[in-house]
């Protein structure tokens, strides 16, 4: 099974900065990487699939970047709508899965 | 508006199955996969399987295999996921989803809260 490990697990950043996570699978998945959102009690929202499309609709201070085993999630300039945590997942193999989550504080 | 809508929160005790439904609106059900999440409390999602509602051809994750049936209901466009001989670590939020763009989930149901105790 392929195994999903994000950095950091906490982040704290401010109104306006610019953040990066980092999402590392334990082997190849190529580009086969997505990105959800998910705020408390809420259901995860799809941002990002083939580790660098964006969804229809999610705003483009949203990017991602990588393949192979190493991925980025960047937001270009954080707002207040943008805290929450952060998953990555994989869907180049059976079982898929997801790191353990990145989650993104006001600082 | 495309939408998942599942069933109501369950309380069950260790042993018991649990059935939870997830109906589907605003597009043709039989052309998307229907995966299932869970979310224990405080923990990463977890893949549980899918279904292929238009031939109800299913793969469920070895960790719940013997334990989880996914079905469907075409004329409903309702996917169900059952998951049997439940345990207290089985308590969790399970969402299902829809498969597209080669499997991401780009649109989730509102998560239905099971508790599995004593």
């Amino acid at each position: 099974d392929i195994q999903m490990t994000q950095s950091p697990s906490t982040l704290s950043a401010s109104v306006g900065d610019r953040v990066t996570i980092t999402c590392r699978a334990s082997q190849s998945i190529t580009s086969w990487l997505a990105w959800y959102q998910q705020k408390p009690g809420k259901a995860p929202k799809f941002l990002i699939y083939k580790a660098s499309s964006l969804e229809s609709g999610v705003p483009p201070r949203f990017s991602g970047s990588g393949s192979g085993t190493e991925f980025t999630l960047t937001i270009s300039s954080l707002q207040p709508d943008d805290f929450a945590t952060y998953y990555c997942q994989q869907y180049k193999s059976y079982p898929y899965s997801f790191g353990q989550g990145t989650k993104l504080e006001i600082k | 508006q495309v939408q998942l809508v599942q069933s109501g929160a369950e309380v069950k005790k260790p042993g018991a199955s649990v059935m939870v439904s997830c109906k589907a609106s605003g597009y043709m059900f039989t052309s998307y996969s229907m995966h299932w999440v869970r979310q224990a409390p405080g923990q990463r999602l977890e893949w549980m399987g899918w279904i292929n509602p238009d031939d109800a051809n299913t793969k469920y994750s070895q960790k719940f295999q013997g334990r989880v049936t996914i079905t469907r209901d075409t004329s409903a466009s309702t996917a169900y996921m059952e998951l049997s001989s439940l345990r207290p670590e089985d308590t969790a939020v399970y969402y299902c989803a829809r498969g597209a763009r080669g499997d991401v989930f780009d649109i989730w149901g509102q998560g239905t809260m099971v508790i599995v105790s004593s």
